[in-house]
């Protein structure tokens, strides 16, 4: 059973910022959000996580809700090597659950 | 890949025959990790590991057995492999924070 719900598929233009959307309305409260990317089928790739509060990295930034309910993933501005399928966990416990992803298309 | 090899990276066998997938990490992390990958899912975890000779199942552990015998080396076993085993395997370690660091994959064709 997925914990997550994201857009099966996204566009977004070179050099913009790519927001991705992800719903997880179940979520508890010692419950953290991770998003992971996989170019092609290479090993997915840890991008951020956060608990409740906003977390920003070299990579990314992480929008949580205050109810928690949903978050964003936003790449600042995202280049063709972005191009990947992200996916949005919630980890429970030491368990990863992972959804379908949203596969994003970053177009030149 | 955050010193995770996963070996083979590719295997073709045939129905019935015994597999073994290794997972070996140079980061001494507690926890690993097997998840298979198949068209149309997301990563789905068959066993996990949480030191050595300690293992618990996954929610698609059926037909897989692991073994931990030393930190660095976490084996996933398909004792007669079936053709609904043809999957990509991912290894995967986590350190104290949780954050789990994926191997390169390994492609598993089952005939």
């Amino acid at each position: 059973d997925a914990k997550t719900t994201q857009p099966p598929s996204m566009d977004c233009a070179e050099g913009r910022a790519a927001n991705l959307p992800c719903n997880h309305s179940t979520i508890s409260g010692n419950e953290y959000v991770y998003w992971y990317r996989q170019i092609h089928s290479q090993g997915p790739q840890y991008i951020i996580h956060g608990l409740k509060n906003n977390e920003t990295n070299e990579m990314a930034s992480l929008i949580i809700t205050e109810d928690r309910k949903s978050s964003t993933l936003i790449l600042p501005h995202a280049t063709l090597r972005d191009t990947a399928v992200y996916y949005c966990i919630v980890r429970t416990g030491n368990q990863f659950y992972f959804g379908t992803g949203t596969s994003l298309t970053v177009i030149p | 890949d955050a010193g995770i090899t996963q070996s083979p990276r590719h295997k073709v066998t045939e129905t019935g025959t015994p597999v073994t997938l290794r997972c070996h990490q140079t980061e001494n992390h507690r926890y690993m990790y097997w998840y298979r990958q198949d068209p149309g899912h997301g990563l789905r975890l068959i066993h996990y590991s949480y030191g050595v000779k300690d293992t618990d199942k996954g929610e698609v552990s059926d037909g897989y057995s692991v073994s931990r015998s030393k930190t660095e080396d976490f084996l996933l076993t398909l004792e007669s492999a079936t053709s609904s085993q043809t999957s990509v395997y991912f290894c995967a370690i986590s350190g104290p924070e949780q954050t789990q660091y994926f191997g390169p994959g390994t492609r598993l064709l089952v005939l």
